[in-house]
């Protein structure tokens, strides 16, 4: 069945520092790929999404770039702020099983002055 | 336009006890989703359901659990003769049209149960 990993958190990075989660996936066919991020004590909401191979996904600085050849969407971001902190999740939906999201445990992120 | 609402946030009962969680999707939307949460890991899809009809329940445990999306109303995840692992943040999301590529899931704040 499908699957997303991520990378375990969590992960603590200075204001201004570059930030990188790694997260790969698993699926038959052809998904299209997502980062949500939670923030504390609130529900997911969509960060960015990529529907195809090589696309590349962006909102408030964030990137992930859809790798069809290593199965990988990490998500990048250039200089971090104290208001990035929040818990950060990969999913996926397969074309094949459309309609259910498959998300990665996700990754906790808290930026420090 | 007021986003996927979800009542109580917040719910406790004894083990024994039901648990009834209201969803409430966004204007326009028919198509709900429950996913659950279990502490320190992802949420897992439980069930699919479009207005009167379930549609993908392949994530929903075969016993205890039941929802329901009738024509008028909220969508209810009800969790009957409640256990300490039923403890977690259960979410809904909604969309207009069967959620895809394009057409995004929208997310509830989420119901935190916790069983005593």
């Amino acid at each position: 069945g499908d699957s997303v990993t991520q990378m375990e958190g969590p992960v603590t990075l200075s204001e201004e520092a570059f930030l990188t989660i790694n997260c790969t996936y698993t699926a038959t066919g052809y998904p299209s790929l997502f980062w949500y991020v939670q923030y504390p004590g609130e529900g997911l909401q969509l960060l960015l999404k990529a529907t195809k191979a090589d696309d590349k996904g962006s909102n408030k600085g964030f990137e992930a770039t859809y790798r069809k050849e290593t199965t990988s969407f990490h998500l990048e971001k250039g200089s971090v702020q104290v208001s990035d902190s929040a818990v950060y999740f990969c999913a996926l939906i397969n074309t094949g099983t459309a309609s259910k999201l498959t998300f990665g445990t996700g990754t906790r992120l808290q930026v420090t002055l | 336009n007021a986003g996927v609402m979800q009542n109580p946030r917040h719910l406790v009962r004894r083990r024994g006890q039901e648990a009834r969680l209201r969803c409430s999707p966004m204007k326009g939307h028919s198509h709900v989703y429950w996913y659950r949460q279990l502490p320190e890991e992802g949420l897992k899809f439980m069930v699919y359901l479009q207005k009167e009809n379930i549609i993908d329940e392949s994530g929903m445990p075969k016993e205890r659990f039941s929802a329901e999306f009738p024509k008028e109303g909220p969508s209810i995840l009800r969790i009957q003769q409640v256990v300490r692992g039923d403890s977690a943040a259960y979410f809904c999301a909604s969309s207009p049209r069967p959620a895809s590529s394009t057409d995004t899931q929208y997310f509830g704040p989420g119901t935190r149960l916790t069983v005593l």
